[in-house]
Order: structure tokens, then C-alpha cells, then sequence
């Protein structure tokens, strides 16, 4: 069974651009979870999807925003990029239940 | 009431040694507790997990051990080896709402 890709894995953007990143789950997974992990900030929780419905949000500005495809492939989008979102952005699916999490390598976003 | 708050920060154990990671919560809705394991370029990836109706879980060299009344559950690594240095984030959840709580994280290392 295929693992949870994420595309690109790299990405270098200037501030004031915007980016999108891509997540395609595990086959079967309805629940997409999106997280910033920052050295010193740990795991810090964007929002998380399920059957195309955003059901959990974290505490991020609106210039971060996400969608998920009937697919269960999930996009998240920052707008006006600034250095601060520099970061690697995991994704991680699940079956949509209480349970294992199965992450993603990561993109790792620098924005300069 | 929804923090997790994970101790040590960083950890240094010698091969051989026990490696012990503290998390504590408030929150006594929460009623899943995993761990994660990251290594360096990888996605965090389930370790081990455990429900408050059980006091410890033995994986192998990893146990969780879980204090209902204070609040508190650690992850034992015995007899640790070089390849088990990661960084390792405790996490807590309840049924009722599948977002996983995140601890901050502790860098392990393993000196040879």
C-alpha cells in the first residue's frame, strides 16, 4: 500500500507570493490533517479534513487555508507568504476516527 | 486545558541505558495517548499508544506507562540504542473530537 505523498518536497518562494502544497493520503483515508513544524515549535496544528469538510481548525491567520477532494487528495494554500512561514509542512491521513496518524515526508517551504 | 506538556526538551542516554519521557495533560476527556517517533527528513510515525483503562504497554524495549489520577503518562525505551535517537512527541485526543494534542517534543540521543 502506497504511503501518504506530498508534493513538492521542496519549494523556495519569495515573501508576498503564494504557494500551494499537495497531500494524497493513503488510499481508503478520509481524514487529512496538515501541520507546520518549525526547530523550537514542534507540530503545530493547521487544520484537518474530512469527506471535503474542514472539521478542525488550529490558530493560524487566514492567509492559511486548505481544501480536501472528493478524492480524500488534499491542497493547503498560504497567501502572502512571510519569512515566518518558513517551515516543513507535514500531512498526515487517517481513517477518520480516533487512531494512528500516518505522516508524510514533508515540503519544506523557505521563503526568502 | 488542551496542552500536552511533554519534559525533557533534549535527553542524552548512554547505549544501554533507559531513556524516560514525561508528558502530562488536564484535560481528563482525553482518552487516547500515542507516541511518535521522527527521525531526521521523515515524518513523525506512531510508536506505541495507550488507553486510560490500562496502567502500561510493552512494545518490544518501548512501554508507556500511564497514571490515570495524576494525569501523566511516559515512554520508557530500555536498553537504548544509537538507532533510537529521534525525536519523540507525546500526543493526547478523545473521541469526541479526532484532532490529536501534541506535546513539544523531545530530542533524544544515544552516545555509543
Amino acid at each position: 500500500k502506497a504511503g501518504v505523498t506530498q508534493t513538492p518536497r521542496y519549494l523556495i518562494k519569495t515573501r508576498g507570493q503564494q504557494v500551494t502544497l499537495s497531500c494524497s493520503p493513503i488510499s481508503g483515508h478520509r481524514s487529512v490533517s496538515w501541520y507546520q513544524q518549525t526547530p523550537g515549535q514542534g507540530l503545530q496544528f493547521l487544520f484537518e479534513y474530512f469527506s471535503e469538510t474542514q472539521r478542525n481548525k488550529g490558530n493560524f491567520p487566514g492567509r492559511f487555508s486548505g481544501r480536501q477532494f472528493s478524492n480524500s487528495r488534499s491542497e493547503m494554500n498560504v497567501s502572502t507568504l512571510e519569512l515566518g512561514d518558513s517551515a516543513l509542512y507535514l500531512c498526515a491521513s487517517s481513517w477518520g476516527w480516533q487512531g494512528e496518524q500516518y505522516f508524510g515526508p514533508g515540503t519544506r517551504l523557505t521563503v526568502t | 486545558q488542551q496542552q500536552v506538556k511533554q519534559s525533557p526538551q533534549s535527553l542524552i542516554v548512554q547505549k544501554g541505558g533507559i531513556s524516560i519521557i514525561n508528558c502530562a495533560y488536564e484535560n481528563t476527556a482525553f482518552d487516547y495517548f500515542p507516541w511518535y517517533q521522527q527521525f531526521p527528513g521523515k515524518g513523525p510515525a506512531l510508536l506505541i499508544a495507550i488507553r486510560p483503562d490500562v496502567s502500561e504497554k510493552k512494545e518490544g524495549r518501548f512501554t508507556i506507562s500511564f497514571n490515570k489520577s495524576a494525569k501523566q503518562f511516559s515512554l520508557h525505551i530500555m536498553d537504548s540504542q544509537p538507532g533510537d535517537s529521534a525525536t519523540y512527541f507525546c500526543a493526547a485526543s478523545m473521541e469526541s473530537n479526532y484532532q490529536l494534542i501534541w506535546g513539544a517534543g523531545t530530542k533524544l540521543i544515544i552516545k555509543p
